[in-house]
């Protein structure tokens, strides 16, 4: 079945500094990408989304291309600020109907 | 878009006692889905609540343990039952449906289990 693999945390960085990460996934058809960012003690937003091929998606400073020939959906951001710190969850769903979760990526911003 | 609610937020309880979670929708919409969270845990899905029909769970969860209603397109209840410290989780519904590419959660509720 479907499935996402994401890079394991937890991933600690410096304020300003480059962030990436990765995610590929494995699905039969063409699903639609997403990331999810969970801030402590709160629900899941979703963070950026992409729904075809080469399609890029964009929110608050963070990036993530929908990769076909790589299978991957990788975040990116390229100046990381304290506020970012949190968990982050990429996760693909078949067109509204049931979504497969990674298994999150804690991410610490230090000052 | 869509906006949902949870009720409540977080609630402390007793071994053995039930729970209802309800979640709101602020549209219709055609599939809800319930998840589990453990702590330091990625998301759990725990069943699939369509309006007019039962609720599909998925393995390790079944109806005894976790009734689930749908009475309409904008409201679904997960109870969880005969609550044990293994059940302390943060429980999130979300709704979606086919054609909606736009996958919103609730906020959640964060159960202990004592």
């Amino acid at each position: 079945g479907d499935s996402v693999t994401q890079m394991e945390g937890p991933v600690t960085l410096s304020e300003e500094a480059f962030l990436t990460i990765n995610c590929t996934y494995t699905a039969t058809g063409y699903p639609s990408l997403f990331w999810y960012v969970q801030y402590p003690g709160e629900g899941l937003q979703l963070l950026l989304k992409a729904t075809k091929a080469d399609d890029k998606g964009s929110n608050k400073g963070f990036e993530a291309t929908y990769r076909k020939e790589t299978t991957s959906f990788h975040l990116e951001k390229g100046s990381v600020q304290v506020s970012d710190s949190a968990v982050y969850f990429c996760a693909l769903s078949d067109n509204g109907g049931d979504m497969r979760f990674g298994a999150g990526t804690r991410l610490t911003v230090k000052p | 878009s869509a906006v949902i609610s949870q009720k409540p937020s977080r609630d402390i309880c007793q071994r053995g006692t039930s729970l209802t979670i309800q979640c709101q929708v602020d549209s219709q919409v055609t599939m809800m889905f319930w998840y589990r969270q453990q702590p330091g845990q990625s998301l759990t899905l725990i069943a699939t609540a369509n309006q007019g029909s039962e609720a599909t769970y998925e393995s390790g969860f079944v109806i005894d343990k976790f009734p689930i209603s749908r009475p309409n397109l904008t409201f679904s209840t997960l109870t969880v039952s005969n609550m044990s410290p293994e059940d302390s989780s943060i429980y999130l519904c979300r709704a979606g449906g086919a054609g909606n590419l736009e996958q919103f959660f609730g906020p959640g509720t964060r159960l202990t289990v004592l």
